[in-house]
C-alpha cells in the first residue's frame, strides 16, 4: 500500500530557531516529492524534487531528496513567525497520482 | 487569470440532500482532482480526471460522482449527504503527465452535513 509518513506531527518552536521536518515515503513508480504550506486556507507549492542529493532553496527554506532511503527533508532556517504553518509532503506516482502525508504543524513562538 | 476557483465557499446540508462542487481552472490544465481534508487525516484524494470526458476513483471514492464535461471544469456530486462527509472539499489541477508537476489548489469548500 503506497503511504507517505510525516515527522514530527507537530512542533514548536522560538522565532531564529532552525527546524527539520521529515517526509518518508513508500510509493510504488515514484516520480516526484512535493513540499507544500498550508495556513488557514489552501496548501500552497514549495518545492518539488525529482532527483536524489540536489538541494532545492528559496530563501529560508532548503529541501532535499533521497531516493535510495525514500525520504525528504525540509529545512527552515532563522524561523520567523509567519513561518507558522502546516507542512505537508506528497509523492506522486508516474500516474500523477498524488499522496498525501497528515501534515507537520509548526508554530513559531515570538 | 483567477488560477483555481471552487463554488460554493461554504455549505451546509441536511444528511439525504444532494449537492454537487463546482471546480474551475483557467490554465488549461489536462488533470483534476477532488480531495477531502479532515482534521488528522491529511489530504485524501476522491476521484480526479486526466482529460475531459475521463475520471478515474481515488482513495476515497464511495458516495461521490464526478464529471468533466468541459476541460477547464470538474464537478463533484454528492447524491445523498451523510454526516461522514462533513469536510473541507479542495480542487486541484496538474498541467499534465510528463510535466511538471506543480499542483494548483482552489481555496476550498467547507462543508457540513447535518
Amino acid at each position: 500500500e503506497d503511504k507517505v509518513v510525516q515527522s514530527p506531527l507537530s512542533l514548536v518552536v522560538h522565532e531564529g530557531d532552525t527546524v527539520t521536518l521529515n517526509c518518508s515515503y513508500e510509493v510504488t513508480n515514484f516520480r516526484s516529492l512535493l513540499w507544500y504550506k498550508q495556513e488557514k486556507k489552501a496548501p500552497t507549492f514549495l518545492f518539488m524534487l525529482t532527483s536524489s542529493g540536489i538541494e532545492k532553496k528559496s530563501g529560508r527554506l532548503s529541501s532535499i531528496l533521497d531516493k535510495k532511503e525514500l525520504f525528504s527533508i525540509l529545512n527552515i532556517t532563522a524561523t520567523q513567525t509567519g513561518d507558522s504553518a502546516v507542512y505537508l509532503c506528497a509523492a506522486v506516482h508516474t500516474g500523477n497520482q498524488f499522496y498525501f502525508g497528515t501534515g507537520t504543524s509548526l508554530t513559531v513562538i515570538p | 487569470n483567477a488560477g483555481v476557483t471552487q463554488t460554493p465557499k461554504f455549505r451546509v446540508l441536511k444528511t439525504g440532500q444532494s449537492m454537487t462542487l463546482l471546480c474551475a481552472q483557467d490554465m488549461n490544465h489536462e488533470y483534476m482532482y477532488w480531495y477531502r481534508q479532515d482534521p488528522g487525516m491529511g489530504l485524501r484524494l476522491i476521484h480526479y480526471s486526466v482529460g475531459e470526458g475521463t475520471t478515474a476513483k481515488g482513495e476515497v471514492p464511495d458516495g461521490y460522482n464526478v464529471s468533466r464535461l468541459k476541460k477547464q471544469n470538474f464537478l463533484l456530486g454528492l447524491e445523498s449527504a451523510a454526516p461522514s462527509q462533513t469536510s473541507v472539499y479542495f480542487c486541484a489541477s496538474t498541467r499534465g503527465w510528463l510535466a511538471d508537476n506543480e499542483q494548483f489548489f482552489g481555496p476550498g469548500t467547507r462543508l457540513t452535513v447535518l
